[in-house]
């Protein structure tokens, strides 16, 4: 089975220019989590959807972050203008209804210089 | 702040040796789940333990719930060195599946 898959793996672009990150959940799945990690602040949650309705994205930084869900089985992350504090690795997580265990991508590892 | 707190930050032990992590949190909560994340990689999880049960087993892994001290632990026997890799406690609580993470513990396991 294919497990959730993130894209680019890494990314390395200049600040001020827009990133997008795509994530592909695993079929059937109805909920998905963006998370950012950095060794300063661990893994932060940045926004979570359930059948394509974005439910909580108290953890989205600020206006220059926004993420959508244009079908059931696929998302992005869309920074713009991006930041050198946004370097991090961003990963994207689903699972099949509530309380039930997240499967998680091997992450994007961004860079912005 | 963090809702699960993991202790101890890092862990070195021998192959073959069990291994301890306990986990500590401040609300009520759903349930409780453990992750492990091996360099380079995302979480995979582990085990799942309901607010209402104690002990879960999974293969050498045993989960324990403590939920009036709001503590869990994660024992991992007869560790291996594959075994090597950072474990996150995660929380839920509430009406909604968002789950809170610890900041992890880095396990070392020398062959």
């Amino acid at each position: 089975d294919a497990g959730v898959i993130q894209s680019p793996r890494h990314e390395v672009t200049e600040m001020g220019q827009e990133v997008t990150l795509r994530c592909k959940l695993i079929s059937g799945h109805n909920s998905l989590f963006w998370y950012r990690q950095t060794m300063m602040r661990g893994l932060e949650l940045l926004i979570y959807f359930n059948n394509n309705v974005p439910i909580d994205d108290s953890g989205m930084p600020e206006d220059r972050f926004s993420a959508k869900m244009p079908n059931a089985s696929f998302s992005t992350l869309k920074i713009q203008p991006s930041e050198p504090r946004d370097s991090a690795v961003y990963f994207c997580a689903s699972s099949f209804g509530n309380f039930q265990p997240q499967h998680f991508g091997d992450g994007t590892r961004l860079s912005i210089l | 702040s963090q809702q699960g707190e993991e202790d101890p930050q890092a862990l070195s032990i021998q192959e073959g040796e069990n291994a301890t992590m306990n986990c500590s949190y401040k609300t009520s909560i759903n349930n409780l789940q453990w992750y492990r994340q091996n360099s380079g990689r995302g979480l995979v999880h582990l085990i799942l333990i309901r607010s209402n049960e104690r002990e879960k087993h999974s293969g050498r892994l045993r989960v324990t719930l403590d939920t009036s001290k709001k503590s869990s632990s994660l024992l991992i026997t007869a560790s291996r060195a594959a075994d090597t890799a950072s474990y996150f406690c995660a929380t839920d609580a509430g009406a909604n599946s968002k789950l809170t993470f610890g900041k992890g513990i880095t396990l070392s396991v020398r062959p």
